[in-house]
Formats: structure tokens, sequence, C-alpha cells
């Protein structure tokens, strides 16, 4: 399974869109890229995720770029239950967690 | 429909003790998986099944750790003479697929003392 590399933290304000970052250079051809969050106390929750093209739905867009060593999760409307830890995951079956960007949203 | 449940929520051992925890997956998912967070961590991989075969062990610490799903449904994590490093929470998730997205359960909180 690829590695991935995120910011340990972002700020981001109440209503604003928040642009999470990740690098997965390694990333294999049959590879999917995951997304979750996790909530203190709260088991993982599934966000979103794509091969190759980009992706939306109810909670965030997920942008992949071509050559798939990149992506961004955006949450387009922040709010402060958005606070949490996400963590970007590159994988097929188990799912290999890093330490995840911890986004604080602030009113 | 209901997602995935574990049971306990929360476990007090005392160090030599043998614990149980029990995932109850979403019904009809075939996959299901164990990971093992410790504070302050990401969750880490411990083990998966696709219906009643274990698939990958590989993430077990050692074989104190032991993980059965008998008829494909329920499985149950046991952790033989517990050890203080095994305190952390004990994720269930469970998948339709696979690849395919995992849904988490709550997790069962494991202090031993």
């Amino acid at each position: 399974d690829a590695k991935t590399t995120q910011p340990p933290s972002m700020d981001c304000a109440e209503g604003r869109a928040a642009n999470l970052p990740c690098n997965h250079s390694t990333i294999s051809g049959n590879e999917y890229v995951y997304w979750y969050r996790q909530i203190h106390s709260q088991g993982p929750q599934y966000i979103i995720h794509g091969l190759k093209n980009n992706e939306t739905n109810e909670m965030a867009s997920l942008i992949i770029t071509e050559d798939r060593k990149s992506s961004t999760l955006i949450l387009p409307h922040a709010t402060l239950r958005d606070t949490a830890v996400y963590y970007c995951i590159a994988g097929t079956d188990k799912l290999i967690f890093g330490t995840g960007t911890r986004l604080q949203v602030f009113p | 429909g209901a997602g995935v449940s574990q049971s306990p929520r929360y476990k007090v051992a005392k160090r030599g003790q043998d614990v149980a925890l029990r995932c109850d997956p979403i019904s009809g998912h075939v996959s299901l998986f164990w990971y093992q967070q410790a504070l302050g961590q990401g969750p880490e991989f411990l083990t998966y099944f696709q219906n009643e075969a274990q698939l990958d062990k590989s993430g077990l610490p050692s074989d104190r750790f032991f993980a059965e799903r008998p008829e494909g449904s329920v499985s149950t994590l046991k952790i033989q003479r517990t050890q203080q490093e095994d305190s952390a929470v004990y994720l269930c998730a469970s998948s339709l697929e696979v690849p395919g997205t995992q849904y988490f359960g709550p997790g069962t909180r494991l202090l031993v003392l």
C-alpha cells in the first residue's frame, strides 16, 4: 500500500472552503484514494473515495491530479462540526492510516 | 439499517487476563477488518476476513492476539494474557466488497491495569 503524506494541522474559518492536500506519489494503478475523518472518541467516518476521476458527494469533493500522485479533499462550506482529524489513504483492501491532518474550524 | 456495532464499549482488565471483543458487522457485508488505535495515533491494521476466511493477519502484534469469524458474520478478537501495551481502542469495520468503503464501529476502549 502506498504511503501518504499530509500536513499535521490546518485552520479554516467557518463558512469558508477547507482544502486538505495529500501526497501519494508511490500509488499503484489499482489503488484507490480514500478519505476518512475521525472526531474525538468516535470511529473513523468515511467521506469519499476515487480512483482516477474527481468525485463529489454530499459531504465533500475529491480532486485527484492526472498523474494520481496527489489529491485534495474539499469541504465547500466548513462548519464547526467539521473539526476533526482527516486521513488520506491509498490502498485496496486494508487501510493504512498515517497521522492525518488535524483540521480546526474556528468561528 | 444498523451500522457496525461493537461490545463492550469499555473494558478494564488486569494484566494477565484474557479478553474477548465482539464485532457485529453491517448485515450482508462480506469483509470485516480489525484495527488497533493507540492514544494519539492513527488506527493500525490488525487482520481481515472475507466471509469466514481470514485472508490477512499480518498486523496482529503477537500470538496472544487471535481473531475468528466462524459463520462469516459476527467476529471476535481475543487477546490472551493481556499486557499494559495492549491498552488501546480496538476498531472493527465492515465492507460490502473489497476494494470498497469500510464502515467503522464506535470501537472498544481497552484499559489494561
